[in-house]
């Protein structure tokens, strides 16, 4: 089975823009997560998408948004890009169930300049 | 506020040798996970403790689980250059989905 893919694996954008970021879970799975890992705070959750419906959401400001597609593909975008915003982005896949463990694909590594 | 707390943040051993690392959370949950990432490389799952008294145990790592004390441990055995990584612990804070608040992970260094 071919695992969770992410595109683009780096980016680079400068401050003001605004990026999309693919994520393509392991086949049959429903959930997908996304989530921020940086240096300074760690890994923090985004939020969590399952059949094309947002379940749940972390703490962060209205500019970072997603959506999933009816394929379970799923896109992530961030508006008007801050310098903080430069991190790897994670997103996870499972098949759903709260108790099913989550795969995580290679990250996009975003840069904003 | 939910915390989730690791020590040590980092930890040089020997080959061979055993070590401990704790996840201490602040909040009543059910669920714990303990992900592995190599350097520039994603995470992998590693374990998933769903009650008090769980203990999962995979080669050389051994992670349990004690609800009462919000803790968790991974004990590393006989420690070998390949579990050389970062590991993190992760705690569901959600009754039915997946929130996941995560530890700042532990690198581990083991030296031959």
């Amino acid at each position: 089975k071919a695992g969770v893919t992410q595109t683009p694996r780096y980016l680079i954008k400068t401050r003001g823009q605004q990026v999309t970021l693919s994520c393509s879970p392991i086949s049959g799975h429903r959930s997908v997560s996304w989530y921020q890992q940086t240096p300074g705070q760690g890994l923090q959750f985004l939020f969590e998408y399952f059949s094309e419906t947002q379940r749940n959401k972390g703490n962060f400001p209205g500019r970072f948004s997603g959506r999933q597609f009816s394929n379970s593909r799923s896109e992530m975008n961030v508006s008007t890009l801050e310098l903080g915003d430069s991190a790897l982005y994670l997103c996870a896949s499972s098949m759903g169930g709260a108790l099913d463990t989550q795969y995580f694909g290679p990250g996009t590594r975003l840069t904003v300049l | 506020e939910l915390k989730v707390e690791q020590n040590p943040l980092f930890l040089s051993m020997q080959e061979g040798k055993n070590y401990t690392i704790y996840c201490n959370y602040s909040t009543t949950s059910d669920r714990l996970y303990w992900y592995r990432q190599d350097p520039g490389k994603s995470l992998e799952s590693l374990f998933v403790l769903l009650s008090n008294g769980a203990v999962k145990q995979e080669g050389r790592l051994m992670a349990s689980l004690d609800t009462k004390a919000r803790l968790s441990t991974l004990h590393i055995t006989a420690a070998v250059h390949d579990l050389s990584a970062t590991y993190f612990c992760a705690v569901d804070i959600s009754s039915s989905n997946y929130q996941l608040i995560w530890g700042a992970g532990t690198k581990l260094i083991i030296k031959p």
